[in-house]
């Protein structure tokens, strides 16, 4: 079983639409959650950092973690074409930095206009 | 502010060739990773420099990966002789601090024949 499960969509919403893009894990030692975007052909960037359970926003983005029951999740208001990319969440324990962060497979969102 | 760039952007090699990557991380950022991606699969951490040494490569699948980073600045990512399974997108990020925002380059993707 892998310890971070990610449905790879793909995922096709209208714009405007709410996205709702999740991810369960495994290891109950994982404190710091991400989300990142990744645009075909790029890098992965860092959109949302969240430090143990709780939501936090950002704009048109919320992220949830329930570590109660292993799962987080990243809302998109208002959806824009431009928000078309694959969405990967990534966990890490409190020690150990960055060696020990572990990514979803992501999920292919397309918002069309 | 230059962002990581990585150097080829893809390549294609026979297997038991040599092929070797570059990254340039962000001027200033001690801390410099590698990371893989196989198709179909997450991102997958291979090893960490803060400066010129190597603090972890305990992801480096074995002994055909070599990395080097000359002088805290450029990090090399040498694959020799490079197997089929070795195929897949190489992911160079950098930052300030081991627990500081990660910025990924473009990625350099690599297929052997």
């Amino acid at each position: 079983q892998k310890e971070v499960e990610q449905d790879p969509g793909p995922l096709s919403v209208p714009e405007g639409a709410i996205v709702s893009l999740n991810c369960t894990y495994s290891n109950s030692a994982f404190q710091y959650f991400m989300w990142y975007r990744q645009y075909s052909r790029k890098g992965p960037e860092l959109l949302m950092y969240t430090y143990s359970s709780g939501n936090k926003e950002d704009g048109r983005f919320t992220a949830q973690v329930d570590k109660s029951s292993k799962y987080i999740s990243l809302f998109i208001r208002d959806s824009q074409p431009s928000d078309s990319a694959t969405y990967l969440c990534a966990m890490r324990p409190v020690s150990g930095g960055y060696q020990k962060v572990t990514f979803g497979t992501g999920t292919k969102l397309q918002v069309i206009p | 502010e230059a962002g990581v760039t990585q150097f080829p952007s893809h390549s294609v090699i026979e297997k038991g060739q040599t092929v070797t990557l570059r990254c340039d991380p962000i001027s200033g950022h001690d801390n410099l990773y590698w990371y893989r991606r196989v198709m179909g699969k997450e991102i997958k951490f291979l090893l960490h420099f803060v400066k010129e040494s190597k603090q972890d490569e305990s992801g480096m699948p074995n002994n055909r990966f070599l990395a080097e980073r000359t002088g805290g600045t450029y990090s090399t990512l040498k694959v020799q002789p490079a197997e089929l399974e070795d195929s897949g997108v190489y992911f160079c990020a950098s930052s300030p601090r081991t627990t500081g925002e990660l910025f990924f380059g473009e990625g350099s993707r690599l297929t052997v024949l």
